[in-house]
């Protein structure tokens, strides 16, 4: 158990419609990292937020979007959910915000049918 | 760019010692990791290198080698458990980590 935690574990849904994944970091990290992974295209980077401010995007769509809140978890948002965007969404923290070993939550599985 | 090559596939048996290589090419380089992941679960953290050489940690062990852009994972003593997703993965200059598409280790009695 790494300390990260999310939820839901299993989400289903339809295409068009929006979902929403929660974070929340080890005790102490002040970054959270999300990532997703398909079967074809490995594990992908999205963004990182450090102590409530983005720091780095990686190939995030506009239809996704994310936030660190005050107590430091964090909210993945999906919307107009399109079949190809079924995939394993992990969340990642760190302590701090450069180069650091990040260590992943369980994972959300995403299913739009 | 970030480009991170490492093999689709490996087997081996059981008790004997595999050898994971990763190749990368990148704009900046601020470490490597090694993590494993089983099927449908979180990848988990094996190991750290920033400076050229070996890293020991127990079975498994990770090498670099700056200038060459390569490294590799050594795992020793084999089990069952060990069948898994090897992951590499380094940080580009802007603090994203890229990782490789697994090496997927197949372990047999």
């Amino acid at each position: 158990d790494s300390g990260v935690t999310q939820t839901p574990k299993h989400l289903i849904t339809a295409t068009g419609q929006r979902v929403t994944l929660r974070c929340s970091p080890r005790s102490g990290d002040l970054s959270v990292y999300w990532y997703q992974q398909s079967l074809d295209q490995g594990l992908q980077f999205l963004i990182q937020y450090y102590n409530g401010e983005e720091r780095a995007k990686g190939n995030i769509l506009e239809r996704f979007s994310a936030q660190q809140f005050p107590d430091l978890h964090s909210e993945l948002n999906l919307s107009s959910l399109e079949l190809g965007d079924s995939a394993l969404y992990f969340c990642a923290s760190s302590v701090g915000e450069l180069y650091e070993t990040q260590y992943f939550g369980p994972g959300t599985r995403l299913l739009v049918l | 760019g970030q480009n991170i090559d490492q093999p689709t596939e490996m087997t081996a048996t059981e008790g004997a010692i595999v050898q994971i290589n990763c190749t990368y090419q990148t704009s900046g380089f601020n470490g490597l990791f090694w993590y494993q992941q089983h099927a449908g679960e979180a990848p988990t953290f094996l190991s750290y290198n920033v400076l050229d050489g070996l890293e020991e940690k127990g079975r498994f062990s990770s090498f670099l080698s700056r200038s060459k852009g390569y490294s590799y994972l050594l795992l020793k003593e084999l089990q069952m458990k060990d069948s898994a997703s090897y992951l590499c993965a380094v940080y580009q200059a802007g603090t994203a980590l890229i990782f490789g598409k697994g090496t997927t280790l197949s372990v047999s009695s």
